[in-house]
């Protein structure tokens, strides 16, 4: 299965907050989680990755938290801040000759 | 700008007319790839090229027919598309498909089928 669920389809924050977004996978074999940004107007970036060889990262502002267990992941936006406002896709990928699979996206609002 | 570049940003056309977008990276990138993203919904992986050849189309139909005649250019040729095939859509490149690493992606062509 290369499904990669998504939650939630949007989210609306005050400018100070943490933001959480949440994704959810099935197929074991994926081996790389990374989390993108879009700005409309623009394609998607890469803002941050974790490996399931341990359970968070951060970077910043942005941590994600992974539970390898449960097959989950999280991104945390710690002060959330209008400029945060944007979509956000997490994706995973199998470790092989295969490409990213894509969450279907969270558009995230700050407010001032 | 991001390194990939697509042309154009913004395109109308009708159901039987034929059209072209254009996708260039700079990055010295070996593979290249074309997604559809339309709202709601997550990114539709197309096509993939590796060192110009193909190697995945993603049940994609043959009114869309991709290009890549070096591995800095691509090209999704356009004929005879649908209302529900608006979307934007995005051009990405990697060092090789099985490195999950440095996608990179252009900005992006919005496609509206009229």
């Amino acid at each position: 299965q290369q499904q990669v669920k998504q939650s939630p389809q949007s989210l609306i924050v005050q400018k100070g907050g943490i933001s959480i977004i949440n994704c959810a996978y099935e197929n074991t074999a994926f081996d790389y989680f990374p989390w993108y940004q879009q700005f409309p107007g623009k394609g998607p970036a890469l803002l941050i990755a974790i490996r399931p060889d341990v359970s968070e990262k951060k970077e910043g502002r942005f941590t994600i938290s992974f539970n390898k267990s449960a097959k989950q992941f999280s991104l945390h936006i710690m002060d959330s801040q209008p400029g945060d406002s944007a979509t956000y896709f997490c994706a995973a990928h199998p470790g092989s000759a295969r490409q990213l699979t894509f969450g279907s996206g969270t558009q995230l609002t700050v407010l001032p | 700008e991001t390194g990939v570049t697509q042309t154009p940003r913004h395109l109308v056309m009708g159901m039987t007319n034929k059209k072209s977008l254009k996708c260039e990276q700079h990055l010295g990138h070996n593979a290249m790839y074309w997604y559809k993203q339309s709202a709601k919904k997550p990114l539709e992986l197309m096509f993939v090229y590796n060192f110009k050849e193909q190697t995945e189309n993603n049940s994609v139909p043959s009114r869309f027919s991709p290009e890549c005649p070096n591995s800095s250019h691509l090209f999704l040729h356009l004929h005879t598309l649908q209302p529900e095939d608006s979307a934007l859509y995005l051009c990405a490149s990697s060092q090789d498909p099985a490195s999950p690493y440095g996608y990179t992606f252009g900005s992006g062509t919005r496609l509206t089928v009229v």
